[in-house]
């Protein structure tokens, strides 16, 4: 089955104790990306992948860090969270069909930063 | 720099009935896509249309369609004969066509309730 596996889905930290959110997706996809949904602001671009060693910065980076060594592996990098990245997290993936770029997103990730 | 805008909030629509879901979008990029996404009250986020701002015809996808006028920068979704399973939230949704795919910019979102 084709899919986006985030883990955990949820995660409780406290401030400053460094996290990763893993992310993994099974259809040889080249992009992905990761985004951070809020009330009232919708889903925001952190990170996003071009492909393997590609990286580059959405619009809400601060905070976060990325690393794409493997094409099917997108980890989300906290090194020392902070209560305002309290949020859901989403990770996606695509690769193009022509021009179009649909996405695929995984489940999502609730994370708490008391 | 790109920019999706969503100015309803909240929607309520009758069973059986249509409903149109604004969107309006500003962009620099000459050629881009445009897309709606759905998420459920269980969180996960569904693709369901995408239009290209060089198709000449709107895009449909079942009860979806996407009312794309270029030239007032809207790209509506239209969703027919409403069932119970449409509540939830609406994403609009942009990313050029012509290298930078992966900068996709959202918008705040449209709740829709549907009403037996």
């Amino acid at each position: 089955e084709a899919q986006v596996t985030q883990n955990p889905r949820y995660l409780i930290t406290v401030t400053g104790k460094k996290l990763t959110v893993t992310c993994s997706q099974n259809m040889n996809h080249e992009y992905m990306s990761w985004y951070r949904q809020d009330p009232g602001l919708g889903l925001r671009q952190i990170y996003y992948s071009m492909n393997v060693e590609v990286t580059d910065k959405g619009d809400v980076p601060e905070g976060y860090k990325v690393s794409r060594k493997e094409k099917r592996n997108f980890p989300l990098i906290l090194e020392s969270p902070s209560p305002n990245q309290t949020s859901l997290y989403f990770c996606a993936s695509s690769s193009l069909q022509g021009t179009k770029n649909i996405q695929y997103f995984g489940a999502g990730t609730r994370l708490s930063v008391l | 720099a790109q920019k999706i805008t969503q100015t309803q909030p909240g929607m309520f629509v009758q069973e059986k009935e249509a409903v149109t879901l604004d969107c309006t979008y500003d962009t620099s990029d000459q050629s881009y896509g445009l897309f709606w996404y759905k998420q459920p009250s269980s969180g996960e986020m569904i693709f369901l249309i995408y239009q290209g701002s060089y198709d000449e015809q709107n895009a449909t996808e079942g009860r979806y369609s996407l009312n794309f006028q270029k030239a007032r920068k809207s790209a509506n979704l239209v969703i027919s004969a409403s069932q119970l399973g449409d509540s939830a939230m609406y994403f609009c949704a942009m990313s050029p066509n012509s290298g930078g795919y992966q900068k996709v910019t959202f918008g705040i979102g449209t709740k829709l309730q549907v009403i037996p």
